[in-house]
């Protein structure tokens, strides 16, 4: 398997532009995370998924996050309006089952700068 | 609330030293306890976890111990190589049945070995 993969690897962006990561988890992982890494703030969850559902949004800093997973084969993150604040490593993780200490496989993420 | 504490880094050692690299937590209940590695350009890779106290973990020379009675689970090798160079994040998961949906993360300790 070619693992979770990410898209893109690097986006550069304007202040109030919208911006959308996308995720394809590893095949027939049930479970799909996002996550944002920042030098201050280090790793914070931002959303979860299982079975295409979303069970913890509690992460999402503000409405101008979004998070989606319409099947079970891809996810995006958007942020709309982008902010400078909001430039960060964003990595998706998928496992196959979020409830029995299965590891997490991450992506090799997607550097924003929002400029 | 929940968190985990890990010395700052970097810690820079040469090939063959000792490594330790300290990890206190704070939780209620009983959580799980990961060792995840991140190494340049890549995503996070679990690399040991333990799951009740007094279990050890161990994966690639690395070991680590959770020990309830400090709350601690330090991460120790007994001999590093330059491949060993990476970044290394203590983690602990507080859902019901270690769910990793809850995955709290340190900030992380970059280790660099020289030759």
């Amino acid at each position: 398997d070619a693992g979770v993969i990410q898209s893109p690897r690097h986006e550069v962006t304007e202040m109030g532009q919208e911006v959308t990561l996308r995720c394809k988890p590893i095949s027939g992982h049930n479970s799909l995370f996002w996550y944002r890494q920042t030098m201050m703030r280090g790793l914070e969850l931002l959303i979860y998924f299982n079975n295409n559902v979303p069970i913890d949004d509690s992460g999402m800093p503000e409405d101008r996050f979004s998070a989606k997973m319409p099947n079970a084969s891809f996810s995006t993150l958007k942020i709309q309006p982008s902010e400078p604040r909001d430039s960060a490593v964003y990595f998706c993780a998928s496992s196959l089952d979020s409830q029995f200490n299965e590891k997490l496989f991450f992506g090799s993420g997607t550097q924003l700068s929002v400029l | 609330g929940n968190s985990v504490t890990q010395m700052e880094g970097p810690v820079t050692l040469s090939e063959e030293a000792f490594l330790t690299i300290n990890c206190t937590y704070t939780a209620t209940g009983y959580p799980s306890l990961f060792w995840y590695v991140q190494y340049p350009g890549e995503g996070l890779q679990l690399l040991l976890k333990a799951t009740k106290a007094d279990d050890k973990g161990s994966n690639k020379g690395f070991e680590a111990t959770y020990r309830k009675e400090t709350t601690s689970f330090h991460l120790e090798k007994g001999s590093v190589q330059v491949s060993d160079s990476a970044v290394y994040f203590c983690a602990l998961s507080d859902g019901y049945g270690g769910s990793q949906g809850n995955l709290i993360f340190g900030k992380g300790t970059k280790l660099s070995v020289k030759p």
